[in-house]
């Protein structure tokens, strides 16, 4: 079974400029995260998508972050003017609809200069 | 009180022995409890995990311990080997509804295991 793939891998950018990840879950599995890890701290979740709709987006930073979940299947997040402190790893996770075990992707290293 | 505090940040055990890593929680509602291990340039996997209806959980060499009225739960890895060596995350959710709500994570423990 193929596991979670995220692209880029690494991004590196000009503050105020835009950046775009996208995720691709493992196939069928209906909830997709995504995560913010800065360096020596644990994931922080950002959005959680149960197939196409939003569940949580609480902790998403609106005024500059957005993401979406096309066909309830890939995702991309997107960060649009982007500032040094949003220098990190960001992780895509999936999970199946019934069991707790969330499956993270390898992350996209983004750092904002 | 959605805080999930981990220690210690960083831990280094000899070949063979155990590892003990301990995180606490203050929300008393959290009723699932993952231990996630974290390679370089790779995202978290599950390693263990728990629910407050029982005490300990084992699986090979690793052992979830679970205090629920200290709000403290702890992971031993016995016969630590090199390959162990990765960054440990421990994580706190509510379940409700027959499903996993959003994982709160501790910082990390970088736990290296000399040959």
């Amino acid at each position: 079974e193929a596991g979670v793939a995220q692209s880029p891998r690494y991004k590196i950018i000009e503050k105020r400029q835009s950046v775009a990840f996208w995720c691709n879950p493992i196939s069928g599995h209906a909830t997709l995260y995504w995560y913010q890890q800065i360096l020596g701290q644990g994931p922080k979740l950002l959005i959680q998508f149960q197939n196409n709709g939003v569940v949580d987006d609480s902790q998403l930073p609106k005024d500059r972050f957005s993401a979406e979940r096309l066909k309830g299947v890939d995702s991309t997040l997107k960060i649009q003017p982007a500032k040094l402190e949003d220098s990190a790893v960001y992780l895509c996770a999936s999970r199946p609809g019934g069991p707790d075990t969330q499956y993270f992707g390898p992350g996209t290293r983004l750092t904002v200069l | 009180q959605q805080q999930v505090k981990q220690s210690p940040q960083s831990l280094i055990v000899q070949k063979g022995g155990i590892s003990i890593i301990n995180c606490a929680y203050e929300n008393t509602a959290f009723d699932y409890f993952p231990w996630y291990q974290q390679f370089p340039g790779k995202g978290p996997a599950l390693l263990i995990a728990i629910r407050p209806d029982v005490s300990e959980k084992k699986e090979g060499r690793f052992t979830i311990s679970f205090n629920k009225s200290a709000k403290q739960f702890s992971l031993h890895i016995m016969d630590s080997q090199p390959g162990d060596s990765a960054t440990y995350f421990c994580a706190a959710s509510l379940y409700y509804g027959g499903s996993q709500g959003n994982l709160i994570f501790g910082k990390g423990t970088k736990l290296s295991v000399k040959p």
